[in-house]
């Protein structure tokens, strides 16, 4: 099975910082990758998806990029409200792997 | 709107069963898979399981075989998700997603707290 190692495991960044996650696999995919934000004590929201579509509705402030092992999610300009959890997963097949989580928070 | 609607909280003894159902509308059921994420206290997210709810073919993690049953009612369109022999290390919000075909989780349910406590 394929694991899904993100780092780092948290951040702390100013407000209109450029973020950066990333989110490795064990072995080559597919670009069948998807980023979700759980804010805390919220249900997770699916921001992107096919390793570089963002979801309708999602701030273009976000995107990924990515292929084969390594893949990365970007936050072009951080702001208060994406204060949250971030996580990878894989959906080109069982298992459904995610990724530990990316914790960020504002210095 | 798609919506998914999950059943409530539920505290549980050691050793028990729990069943937590996920009430799908707004789109054609069976159109779709449905996904079984959990989340301990403080933890990451964990996938359990897949089921279609077009023929009700099932995959399970391997941490879960054996312990989890996936099954889905297309005439409620509510999908189901028991798990047995439960421990303390399965007190987590269990959520269900709408699983479609090549494509991410795009819907989730509102997440059952399940407690497990002697």
């Amino acid at each position: 099975d394929i694991q899904m190692t993100q780092s780092p495991s948290s951040l702390s960044a100013s407000v209109g910082d450029r973020v950066t996650i990333t989110c490795r696999a064990s072995q080559g995919m597919s670009n069948y990758l998807a980023w979700f934000q759980q804010k805390p004590g919220k249900v997770p929201k699916l921001l992107i998806y096919a390793a570089s579509t963002l979801q309708s509705g999602v701030p273009s402030r976000f995107s990924g990029s990515g292929s084969g092992t390594d893949f990365t999610l970007t936050i072009s300009s951080l702001q208060p409200e994406d204060v949250a959890t971030y996580y990878c997963q894989k959906y080109d097949g069982v298992p459904l792997t995610f990724g530990g989580g990316t914790t960020v928070e504002i210095k | 709107q798609v919506q998914l609607v999950q059943s409530g909280a539920e505290v549980k003894k050691p050793g028990a069963s729990v069943k937590v159902s996920c009430k799908a509308s707004g789109y054609t059921f069976t159109s779709y898979g449905i996904t079984w994420v959990r989340q301990a206290p403080g933890q990451g997210l964990e996938w359990l399981g897949w089921i279609s709810a077009n023929n009700g073919n099932t995959h399970y993690a391997q941490k879960f075989q054996g312990r989890a049953t996936m099954t889905t009612d297309t005439s409620t369109t509510t999908a189901y998700m028991e798990l047995r022999s439960l421990g303390s290390d399965d007190t987590a919000v269990y959520y269900c997603a709408r699983k479609p075909t090549s494509g991410p989780l795009d819907y989730w349910g509102q997440g059952t707290l399940v407690t497990v406590s002697s």
